[in-house]
């Protein structure tokens, strides 16, 4: 196991087109989260499954924002109807549910909006 | 929304000296951890203190925590040139996520 993959590393899309993301964790994690980061600034929670659950969604994540994680594996995040705004670093992580023990983050997917 | 804020926001220091970070949290917590970030990449877990511990050491590193100032410091000694980074605290309130501070900008110059 290689760690936390996340395809695309980068993304340029045109305001108002959809967008996915997606991220493969730890295969022995059963948490799975998404963290929203621009410049500059610390990462933002924005969801996070425990298995294939969606246990909590941050106010950030408008209506405009999708996740799932089907059989309690991968996870995709889906933006509908990009804006300016969107651009971010999008990092997903996972851990064991242990906390003590840290996440484990990808590389993340770098989204700019034109 | 941020949990607290890392100081000093950026730091420059020469290889072989230390680095002090500081960073402060609003509410009570389970555990609090650090993170280095290199530019432009995912984040990497470098330690974590539980609620009930003062101190702890791995390495080159040794972090405080004082839950009654709602703060903590990361120490870093001997830097070296690939120490430079961004270093970023992270607050474990409920055991359900983490919430992250704005954090350090450390420069390790040869």
């Amino acid at each position: 196991d290689t760690g936390v993959s996340q395809d695309p590393r980068h993304k340029i899309t045109k305001r108002g087109q959809n967008v996915t993301f997606r991220c493969d964790p730890i295969s022995e994690h059963n948490r799975l989260y998404w963290y929203r980061q621009t410049l500059g600034q610390g990462p933002e929670f924005l969801t996070y499954f425990q298995n294939e659950a969606q246990l909590e969604k941050s106010r950030l994540l408008s209506d405009r924002f999708s996740a799932e994680r089907p059989k309690g594996s991968f996870s995709t995040l889906e933006i509908q109807r990009t804006e300016q705004g969107d651009s971010a670093m999008y990092l997903c992580a996972s851990s064991s549910g242990w906390t003590y023990y840290g996440y484990t983050f990808g590389s993340g997917t770098r989204l700019t909006v034109v | 929304s941020q949990q607290g804020e890392e100081d000093p926001q950026a730091l420059s220091i020469q290889e072989g000296e230390n680095a002090t970070m500081n960073c402060s949290y609003k509410t009570s917590i389970n555990n609090l951890q650090w993170y280095r970030q290199n530019s432009g990449r995912g984040l990497v877990h470098l330690i974590l203190i539980r609620s009930n511990e003062r101190e702890k050491h791995s390495g080159r590193l040794r972090v405080t925590l004082d839950t009654s100032k709602k703060s903590s410091s990361l120490l870093i000694t001997a830097s070296r040139a690939a120490d430079t980074a961004s270093y970023f605290c992270a607050t474990d309130a409920r055991g359900n996520k983490l919430t992250f501070g704005t954090g350090t900008q450390l420069k390790v110059e040869l």
